[in-house]
């Protein structure tokens, strides 16, 4: 029972390019959800999904993209990355997207842009 | 201790003490908490979560206290090892709307605890 996995684990794109982070959940929960990390602050929601077939902006969703591909499966896109993008990203899932359901997060991508 | 959005603060304890973090929230709405713990390079690792009818949760080794008069939460760590070093973040959670669904969780900043052998 591998949990939240998240690939790749670090990326280097340079001003522009595009690229797409997987996550995967073998917890069998409805909901996923996509974090930044940033030094001085706290976890903040990028995109979530509350349930397979539904996606959301959370508070920060500008310059991302969002794709529920199945249960298992919520991947983030960056069409054109951006130096501000440099951030380690977290994925995480919960059984659903109420109180006492805790999220579960994955080890993180770690994604430099120059 | 530790107000979600303020700087991160640290706490040094030696190992076999025991530790307390703070957290103090401020959405009076709030319903749900929960602690996380982060390695360094890793993802925060789910501890412990309380409601809000409850004032007090133990777990293995850990104890949540919330006191929602005052909004703050403490997480204590009982007998600490070196292997509790880490960041430790508490979270918020409240509905969105009176249905309860669309729920909306917020992060701390956290804290750093070390632990000297």
């Amino acid at each position: 029972n591998a949990g939240v996995t998240q690939t790749p684990k670090f990326q280097v794109l340079k001003t522009g390019q595009s690229m797409t982070l997987q996550c995967a959940q073998d917890m069998n929960h409805n909901s996923m959800y996509w974090y930044r990390q940033d030094p001085g602050m706290g976890l903040r929601l990028i995109y979530y999904s509350a349930s397979e077939g539904t996606t959301d902006k959370g508070e920060v969703p500008n310059g991302y993209n969002v794709s529920r591909l199945n249960k298992r499966e919520f991947s983030l896109r960056l069409e054109s990355a951006a130096p501000s993008q440099t951030s380690v990203y977290f994925c995480a899932s919960s059984k659903r997207q109420v109180s006492n359901s805790p999220l579960h997060f994955g080890n993180g991508t770690r994604l430099t842009v120059t | 201790g530790e107000s979600v959005g303020l700087h991160l603060p640290t706490l040094s304890v030696q190992e076999g003490d025991n530790s307390i973090i703070n957290c103090a929230y401020s959405n009076s709405a709030s319903d749900y908490f929960i602690w996380y713990k982060q390695e360094s390079g890793k993802g925060p690792q789910f501890i412990i979560d309380i409601r809000s009818n409850m004032d007090k949760r133990q777990g293995q080794r850990v104890t949540v206290l919330l006191n929602k008069t005052v909004k703050h939460l403490s997480l204590q760590i009982a007998a600490t090892q070196p292997g509790d070093s880490a960041v430790y973040f508490c979270a918020e959670g409240a509905s969105k709307n009176s249905g309860g669904s669309n729920y909306k969780l917020t992060f701390g900043k956290g804290t750093l605890l070390t632990v000297n052998p």
